[in-house]
């Protein structure tokens, strides 16, 4: 069965940065691209961009862009979502969540990782 | 970026109730390309509807979408103990994807 497991639970200072780990069971990783989504406390649920797992071509929200670079290791199965300069508004739970391989369903996000906390404070 | 606003912001019901949240965009979703998912305490969101009207496999037929161009609807027809949680709904017609802020489905 799919798993996404996510690396564990970062604290770290504004301006600093963060690199969360999702590693990928269950499935072929070069047939499907992963997502990465955050959930700051109490907000809505938003789309920071996503990687082919074949290709390694990268897609990011335009609020997003610059500030987060998302990789992969096809040797690993792993996808790795690294966020720079870090402020208190980073806070949240961040999640890799993948979708079928293509088509519109490739946007439909039926396994997510657990989770993974980023506290961001002085 | 299309805005996608939920209504209500929580619901309070008993179980056995009919449960109707919503959910608008403030454009039209193309191909009504609207998903709804559940979210319970301390958990990753579970995908329940996609397609506007599609149940993702092992949902229970109580659960049900319907709606498109800018309304849509997430139905639970008979309210389990299980069913109260969080509900968000998600567009993917037009880059960014975007979610709606969540409704939250309390026990009365």
């Amino acid at each position: 069965q799919v798993q996404l497991l996510q690396s564990g639970t970062e604290m770290k200072k504004p301006g600093a940065s963060v690199k969360i780990s999702c590693k990928a069971s269950g499935y072929t990783f070069t047939n499907f691209g992963m997502h990465w989504v955050r959930q700051a406390p109490g907000q809505r649920l938003e789309w920071m961009g996503r990687i082919d797992g074949g290709s390694g071509v990268t897609q990011y929200s335009q609020k997003f862009q610059g500030g987060v670079t998302i990789t992969r290791d096809t040797f690993a199965n792993t996808v790795y979502m690294e966020l720079s300069s870090l402020r208190s508004e980073d806070t949240a739970v961040y999640y890799c969540v993948r979708g079928c391989s293509g088509g519109s369903c490739y946007w439909v996000f039926g396994y997510w990782g657990q989770g993974t906390l980023v506290t961001v404070s002085s | 970026e299309i805005v996608m606003t939920q209504s209500p912001d929580t619901l309070s019901l008993s179980p056995g109730e009919r449960a109707t949240l919503s959910c608008r965009a403030s454009q039209s979703v193309s191909s009504s390309y609207l998903v709804w998912y559940q979210q319970k305490r301390g958990q990753a969101p579970r995908l329940l509807i996609y397609g506007a009207s599609s149940r993702a496999t092992g949902v229970p037929d109580r659960f049900s979408g319907s709606g498109s161009g800018t309304d849509f609807t997430l139905t639970i027809s008979r309210l389990e103990p299980e069913d109260f949680a969080v509900y968000s709904c998600q567009q993917y017609g037009n880059l960014p994807i975007t979610f709606g802020q969540g409704t939250r489905l309390e026990i009365k």
